[in-house]
């Protein structure tokens, strides 16, 4: 079946360094993609998206990167600070009529 | 703050009840989705609503119900409550009736079934 996963499930970065969280997905026809953070004890925040017509995308501190070859996602966090720790979710979306599949989620932590 | 707001935060009861969790979405959108989020689960989508009406529906079981009211606030309807309801329910709002739009999440109610 369809399905959204991540390669790692935990990852564990030094402050200041650039993180990478990554997610396969298996649905081709997803042309629609998005990153959500999610702290403890809080709602998915939403960091940036993607849609399929593009191959990167910048935000603040943020990089999305999709690679449709090989139905690859990765978020890169640059200067990764304390603020970052969290859970970040990839979900994708089929597009017209359809509604979002979430993967498990990577857990990320900053060290000092 | 994503301007969603949910009710209650937190909710204990025991198995065989009935909950409502409500939600409001932010001024504006029309579209409300209701997730599950539990620990071997994930994040699951249940049902969505755009402007009173029912518009999709995922992973819900009978059990469940939900509706959309006029002033667009919604409620999650949990009964027959079983010891693996116990989760946290996210609703999301989007200005958008269908394709591919971000979602703002609220806070969420942890419910907790013993």
């Amino acid at each position: 079946g369809e399905s959204v996963g991540l390669h790692l499930p935990t990852l564990s970065v030094q402050e200041g360094d650039n993180s990478i969280i990554n997610c396969a997905y298996s649905n081709s026809a997803s042309d629609y993609f998005i990153w959500y953070k999610q702290e403890s004890g809080k709602g998915p925040q939403f960091i940036i998206d993607i849609r399929s017509n593009m191959d990167k995308r910048q935000g603040q501190r943020v990089t999305v990167l999709l690679n449709k070859t090989v139905k690859h996602l990765s978020l890169q966090i640059a200067a990764t600070q304390p603020g970052d720790s969290a859970v970040y979710f990839c979900a994708e979306n089929k597009g017209y009529g359809q509604n979002f599949v979430f993967g498990p989620g990577t857990r990320l932590s900053v060290l000092p | 703050d994503s301007g969603v707001t949910q009710t209650p935060k937190h909710l204990i009861t025991a198995t065989g009840q009935r909950v409502t969790l409500r939600c409001s979405p932010r001024s504006g959108d029309l579209s409300v989705y209701w997730y599950q989020q539990s620990l071997d689960q994930g994040l699951q989508f249940l049902i969505q609503y755009y402007n009173g009406e029912e518009r999709a529906k995922g992973n819900i079981l009978e059990r469940f119900s939900a509706q959309q009211f006029p002033d667009l606030h919604s409620e999650l309807n949990l009964s027959s409550l079983e010891l693996g309801d116990s989760a946290l329910y996210f609703c999301a709002s989007s200005p958008k009736v269908q394709g591919a739009y971000e979602q703002y999440f609220g806070p969420g109610t942890r419910l907790t079934v013993t």
